[in-house]
């Protein structure tokens, strides 16, 4: 299984702001994914994020508040952008199995990212 | 669209009693199904999946789930559950083959009793 790390383990933001979390991975992986767990709730999709081409966005998410970077095979961020109190949620990527992996299909969670909007 | 319904929000068992924790889904495609489990303080950790093959998996800490087709359910179960079972366990889903993301459910909060 992939070891994830991700920064800020938490944050406490301001209303209009913008925090960007970021993602590492110790292998190489072929796509990452950003989840959004909100408060008593189940985890969301945001988007898939792979190496050299734009993120796909499921339906309800958008780049503009949500832009995602993709730089390498072991590294992303996601930014949460003009934050409102809405926003306060647990983020969290998660990967496949290694790049030489057979199977695509389980993904591996990172710790996530507490963010609270005031 | 695609769901994934878990049927019991909270439950409340007894240290030995058995477990079973219903899951549904609605996918249009052949699937690949998951359950993660997520103790309290720490991330989310994959206890079993199903790909193909044997309809009944068996996962880490004695778990198991059962893939029954043509109800588009599978159920968690734990014959004898203890203390140290207490967390919030999520069904997952994603189209077999693809490179999707996951369809979790809901979750159901699990607390054993002493």
């Amino acid at each position: 299984s992939a070891v994830i790390s991700q920064k800020p383990s938490r944050d406490i933001c301001q209303r209009g702001t913008s925090l960007t979390i970021q993602c590492q991975v110790d292998s190489q992986v072929t796509m990452m994914f950003w989840y959004r767990q909100q408060p008593g709730q189940s985890l969301t999709l945001i988007a898939t994020a792979n190496q050299g081409s734009e993120a796909t966005y499921e339906s309800g998410f958008v780049i503009d508040k949500f832009p995602i970077s993709r730089p390498n095979l072991t590294f992303s961020t996601l930014t949460v952008s003009n934050m409102s109190p809405e926003d306060s949620s647990i983020y969290l990527c998660s990967v496949p199995p290694g790049i030489r992996a057979p199977r695509v299909g389980e993904q591996f969670f990172g710790p996530g990212t507490r963010l609270t909007v005031l | 669209a695609q769901s994934v319904s878990q049927h019991n929000h909270h439950v409340i068992l007894s240290e030995a009693a058995s477990l079973e924790l219903g899951c549904n889904y609605s996918y249009g495609g052949t699937v690949n199904l998951f359950w993660y489990v997520q103790y309290p303080g720490q991330h989310l950790q994959l206890l079993l999946k199903y790909f193909s093959g044997d309809p009944l998996v068996k996962g880490i800490k004695g778990f198991e789930a059962e893939f029954i087709k043509s109800k588009f359910s599978f159920n968690l179960r734990k014959p004898s559950v203890q203390w140290s079972d207490t967390a919030e366990y999520f069904c997952a889903v994603n189209l077999r083959g693809g490179a999707d993301g996951l369809t979790f459910g809901k979750g159901t909060h699990l607390i054993i009793q002493p």
